[in-house]
């Protein structure tokens, strides 16, 4: 049982360049989310997806876009990424009958120069 | 507006003794609040939980205390122990809807053997 995995676990970015952070849970979750992390600012949400087939923007959604590709799945993109980007990207999902409690993927650190 | 704040960046404890981790929160609509432990280059992992209808919540050596009417719940740890060294955050979000979490900045808790 994998839980909630992240791929890359590391990536080195040009500002203006594209990518997309994959993120796969296995726990058959209806909810999933992404958050970045920055230090001295805990963790904010930059999307999240309630249920297959719904995306809506968290607290820092500018820069981003998600796709919520089947239950499993939900990606984030960055079209085009910039120094303000830097960070560590998480992917969680939960099963909303549980109450909040989320499960966390290992984490994607992501630098943009 | 950071609407939960852990205003302690660091505790220091020494191995055997207490922990007393701290978080306040500023929205009165949280009625669920967690704790996630993160070790370096791992995603968070949940720790412990308690909604508003409790005012503390056990599970081995942790427990959790809510005061709802000064906001603010903490964490306690007893006996500390060195593999409990990591960084904590608190969390809030409300049952109804989509469950999305609010974070505090984290504290790191070292305990010294």
């Amino acid at each position: 049982n994998a839980g909630v995995t992240q791929t890359p676990k590391f990536q080195v970015l040009k500002t203006g360049q594209s990518m997309t952070l994959q993120c796969a849970q296995d726990m058959n979750h209806n909810s999933m989310y992404w958050y970045r992390q920055d230090p001295g600012m805990g963790l904010r949400l930059i999307y999240y997806s309630a249920s297959e087939g719904t995306t809506d923007k968290g607290e820092v959604p500018n820069g981003y876009n998600v796709s919520r590709l089947n239950k499993r799945e939900f990606s984030l993109r960055l079209e085009s990424a910039a120094p303000s980007q830097t960070s560590v990207y998480f992917c969680a999902s939960t099963e909303r009958t549980s109450g909040s409690k989320q499960y966390f993927g290992p984490g994607t650190r992501l630098t943009v120069t | 507006d950071q609407q939960v704040k852990q205003n302690s960046p660091s505790l220091s404890v020494q191995e055997g003794r207490i922990s007393i981790l701290n978080c306040d929160y500023t929205n009165s609509m949280f009625d669920y609040f967690l704790w996630y432990k993160k070790y370096p280059a791992e995603g968070p992992t949940f720790l412990i939980s308690i909604s508003s209808i409790k005012d503390k919540n056990e599970d081995g050596r942790f427990t959790v205390f809510l005061n709802k009417s000064a906001k603010h719940l903490s964490l306690h740890i007893v006996p500390s122990q060195p593999g409990d060294s990591a960084v904590y955050f608190c969390a809030a979000s409300a049952l109804q809807g989509a469950q999305k979490l609010v974070f505090g900045q984290g504290t790191r808790l070292t305990i010294n053997p």
